[in-house]
């Protein structure tokens, strides 16, 4: 299976920060990724899909990079709704799996 | 619009069976693929099961051979059958949909199922 993994774990940053999550397979998923937001009791929420595709409804300043192996998800400004934990999800050759999520708190 | 609604959830001994059910409201359960991702307490995401629209189906290693995902098409409903269940298995369950680029665009409320003695 391939593995995804996420870095930071845990990111603390303030409001108006650049902030941006690293998402790297552990072999070629070429643009099949997406990131998701979750918080606290509630369902995860799309944000991007194939790997840089505003999903309908997200703000502008959640944008995703990236091909092959190595992925990024960008907030180009924090607003406080935006505290929360980020999961990748990968799918290639019928395989489906999560990154370990980042936390993103307040500093 | 499109809505899923999980059911089923509860406590149950380990060994025991639980089957979660998702009514799917505002599009065929038939013509979708659909999965199973589950969220034990305090943890990230794992998918556990997926069914194509063709009918194939997909597990995790975790519950290959004690789980099985299957959908009713005139109830529009997505199943997952838990049988042999561990205290492992404790946690959230969540109906979701697939989209055409292979993403998770609408997800059900989630069910909680606790496997404890």
């Amino acid at each position: 299976d391939i593995q995804m993994t996420q870095s930071p774990s845990t990111l603390s940053a303030s409001v108006g920060d650049r902030v941006t999550i690293t998402c790297r397979a552990s072999q070629s998923i070429s643009t099949w990724l997406a990131w998701y937001q979750q918080k606290p009791g509630k369902a995860p929420k799309l944000l991007i899909y194939k790997a840089s595709n505003l999903e309908s409804g997200v703000p502008s300043r959640f944008s995703g990079s990236g091909s092959g192996t190595e992925f990024t998800l960008t907030i180009s400004s924090l607003q406080p709704d935006d505290f929360a934990t980020y999961y990748c999800q990968q799918y290639s050759s019928f395989s489906w799996t999560f990154g370990q999520g980042t936390k993103v708190e307040i500093k | 619009e499109v809505q899923l609604v999980e059911s089923g959830g509860g406590l149950v001994q380990p060994g025991g069976s639980l089957r979660l059910s998702c009514a799917a409201s505002g599009f065929n359960v038939s013509g979708n693929f659909m999965s199973w991702v589950r969220q034990a307490p305090g943890k990230g995401l794992e998918s556990v099961s997926l069914i194509y629209s063709g009918g194939s189906t997909y597990y995790a290693d975790s519950v290959k051979g004690r789980f099985t995902i299957s959908r009713h098409n005139s109830k529009n409903t997505l199943y997952l059958q838990m049988n042999s269940l561990r205290t492992e298995d404790t946690a959230v369950y969540y109906c979701a949909r697939y989209s055409g680029s292979y993403s998770l665009n609408y997800w059900g409320q989630g069910t909680l199922v606790t496997v404890s003695s």
